[in-house]
């Protein structure tokens, strides 16, 4: 099993660009979520999806929208990025809502 | 909202030391509490976990105390390893209207000296 995966690794942006963050896990969990992870700080939920087609909002959702495309799959859009964007973006899936989070290897983005 | 503090920002061992992370909670509601690490460059990654019902787990050389009546967790970590060199949270599933979010505090630094 690959556990979570996350494409693309590393991404660099102009303000304005947009741009999708994939994510997938391959462990059949009913639950996914985003978070963004700033620099000294703890991880903050951007939006979840407690099981396929719901999604709900988290801590700090402005300026994101999400998809859960199927079971496996949830992607992190940014409309139109800004600098206050650039942080780490972690998916994380739970077998379902309130159970153990495992997460992915992180998406580094680079807002310009 | 949940405030989640730690009592140490850094920890500084040796090896073979045994190491203790404190994290303090604030929402009497949580009821399941999971320890994350996170080593440089990766995503967090699960160590233990405990629910409200228990107020101790042992793991692989890793143990989980809590105590509800001061909302206090420890992480403890026998004989401690440069390989756990990492930052630490502890991370509250909250109950109530917010249950199954977790909530992080800005985690310890623990690094260990060969």
């Amino acid at each position: 099993n690959a556990g979570v995966t996350q494409t693309p690794k590393f991404q660099v942006l102009k303000t304005g660009q947009s741009m999708t963050l994939q994510c997938a896990q391959d462990m059949n969990h009913n639950s996914m979520y985003w978070y963004r992870q700033d620099p000294g700080m703890g991880l903050r939920l951007i939006y979840y999806s407690a099981s396929e087609g719901t999604t709900d909002k988290g801590e700090v959702p402005n300026g994101y929208n999400v998809s859960r495309l199927n079971k496996r799959e949830f992607s992190l859009r940014l409309e139109s990025a800004a600098p206050s964007q650039t942080s780490v973006y972690f998916c994380a899936s739970s077998v379902d809502l309130g159970e153990t989070q495992y997460f992915g290897p992180g998406t580094r983005l680079l807002v310009l | 909202g949940e405030n989640v503090g730690l009592h140490l920002p850094t920890l500084s061992v040796q090896e073979g030391d045994n190491s203790i992370i404190n994290c303090a909670y604030s929402n009497s509601a949580s009821d399941y509490f999971i320890w994350y690490k996170q080593e440089s460059g990766k995503g967090p990654q699960f160590i233990i976990d405990i629910r409200s019902n228990m107020d101790k787990r042992q793991g692989q050389r890793v143990t989980v105390l809590l105590n509800k009546t001061v909302k206090h967790l420890s992480l403890q970590i026998a004989a401690t390893q440069p390989g756990d060199s990492a930052v630490y949270f502890c991370a509250p599933n909250a109950g109530g209207t917010s249950y199954g979010k977790l909530t992080f505090g800005q985690g310890t630094i623990l690094t260990v000296h060969p």
